[in-house]
């Protein structure tokens, strides 16, 4: 059975600081996606990771994936308030065939000034 | 494109109670999910499809049941509602090409 932990599941961070939030599988796979949400609303789309050593940037968020350590970081960069909201993490270990999901918990990251 | 839709965005059943959940994708994607949302939990892929006429299990399929008639829409079941059920259910779709499952608005349920 595939389970996806993600560290840490609540985030209290200063505006202009950096962290990193982890994401760690059980069994083998080189999809990883993580998405954003914020309260009350759907998953928006981050970063899909399809290869070991991927690498994604988008503004002050940087996603990376070790598919031999099984480990995908987020990474963020001088924090700001709008960052704030609930980060998933996603695998697939269907090796794409079907393409489904599983999800960590979330991570709840709040960024106060 | 209106991308994809959830009917309705909020019920109130009784258990015991059925109802369907409409999912509809204007995009011909192929795949279809529905996951379901509750506190402190990642989603959880309850039923998906990859194609028209074709639904399989996800991790958490019982008490619900699925079709897929139509392309563009993905239909979730309840037979008989429990308070169990009470969740935000969201549908996904994801077109062949691309990695990505896009996500509807969501649905949330209360079963009294």
């Amino acid at each position: 059975e595939l389970k996806v932990e993600q560290n840490p599941l609540f985030l209290s961070m200063q505006e202009g600081k950096n962290y990193t939030i982890y994401c760690n599988y059980s069994t083998t796979s080189d999809r990883l996606y993580w998405y954003r949400q914020d309260p009350g609303k759907s998953l928006e789309s981050l970063f899909v990771l399809l290869s070991n050593g991927a690498v994604k940037q988008e503004g002050r968020l940087m996603a990376s994936l070790d598919t031999k350590a099984r480990l995908s970081t987020l990474h963020i960069t001088a924090a700001v308030h709008d960052l704030s909201a609930t980060y998933f993490c996603a695998v697939d270990i269907s090796g794409g065939s079907n393409y489904k999901l599983t999800f960590g918990k979330g991570t709840l990251l709040t960024v106060n000034p | 494109n209106a991308g994809v839709t959830q009917t309705p965005k909020f019920r109130v059943l009784k258990t015991g109670q059925s109802m369907t959940l409409l999912c509809a994708q204007d995009m011909n994607h192929e795949y279809m999910y529905w996951y379901r949302q509750d506190p402190g939990m990642g989603l959880r892929l309850i039923h998906y499809s990859v194609g028209e006429g074709t639904t399989a299990k996800g991790e958490v399929p019982d008490g619900y049941n699925v079709s897929r008639l139509k392309k563009q829409n993905f239909l979730l079941g309840l037979e008989s509602a429990a308070p169990s059920q009470t969740s935000v259910y969201f549908c996904a779709s994801r077109p062949l090409a691309r990695e990505t499952q896009y996500f509807g608005p969501g649905t949330r349920l209360l079963v009294l």
